[in-house]
């Protein structure tokens, strides 16, 4: 059973650029949920989409959208890039029901300069 | 007051030992608690799962949840070196599948 895919690996963007990410979840599991994690921050949530609905939103600003489509699979979006923004971008899927964790993917490891 | 809260280590246990690892959170009204190894350079792992109070056993790792207290942890018992990890706890808060992390808890297994 493939495992939550995540594209690309490593990014490096300039202050200013736009960025997106890609995850794929596990087969069967419609609910994907983000998050960044940083050294000094952990790891901060940042939305969760079931059914192409963003059903949780975290504390981070506008810049940061994101989407879900037809056949689960997520994409996220960071405009107007900031050096703050660096860090490790995490997808998480899982099956719907609060009692299930997360699996996570790989991440998305993006470096802004 | 963090909502979740673990303390950083690291925590160091000789190999064979008990690691004990403890976490609390500040939302009563959270339900399911899940306890995360993540290696240096790698991406968080599920563990360990448990909603109801007491004690939940799965191989080396026993969980332990204490909704009163507000208190969850986890016990490795024969901890090896390859057990080295960041050890993160996670809580539910409910209303959907987010799950609020805390800063995680380094663990070092000495030979």
């Amino acid at each position: 059973k493939a495992g939550v895919t995540q594209t690309p690996r490593y990014l490096i963007k300039t202050r200013g650029q736009q960025v997106t990410l890609s995850c794929s979840p596990i087969s069967g599991h419609r609910s994907v949920s983000w998050y960044q994690q940083t050294p000094g921050q952990g790891l901060q949530f940042l939305f969760e989409y079931f059914s192409e609905t963003q059903r949780n939103k975290g504390n981070f600003p506008g810049r940061f959208s994101g989407r879900q489509f037809s056949n689960s699979r997520s994409e996220m979006n960071v405009s107007t890039l900031e050096l703050g923004d660096s860090a490790l971008y995490l997808c998480a899927s899982s099956q719907l029901g609060e009692n299930y964790g997360y699996t996570f993917g790989s991440g998305t490891r993006l470096t802004v300069v | 007051q963090k909502e979740v809260e673990q303390n950083s280590g690291p925590l160091s246990v000789p190999e064979g030992a008990i690691a004990s690892l403890n976490c609390t959170y500040s939302d009563r009204g959270s339900q399911s608690f899940f306890w995360y190894r993540q290696y240096s350079g790698k991406s968080p792992e599920l563990i360990m799962s448990i909603y109801s109070n007491g004690d939940k056993e799965d191989g080396r790792f026993t969980a332990q949840l204490n909704k009163a207290s507000q208190y969850v942890s986890l016990l490795i018992r024969d901890s090896q070196p390859s057990d080295s990890a960041t050890y993160l706890c996670a809580v539910n808060p409910g209303g959907g599948n987010k799950l609020t992390f805390g800063t995680g808890t380094q663990l070092k297994v000495e030979l």
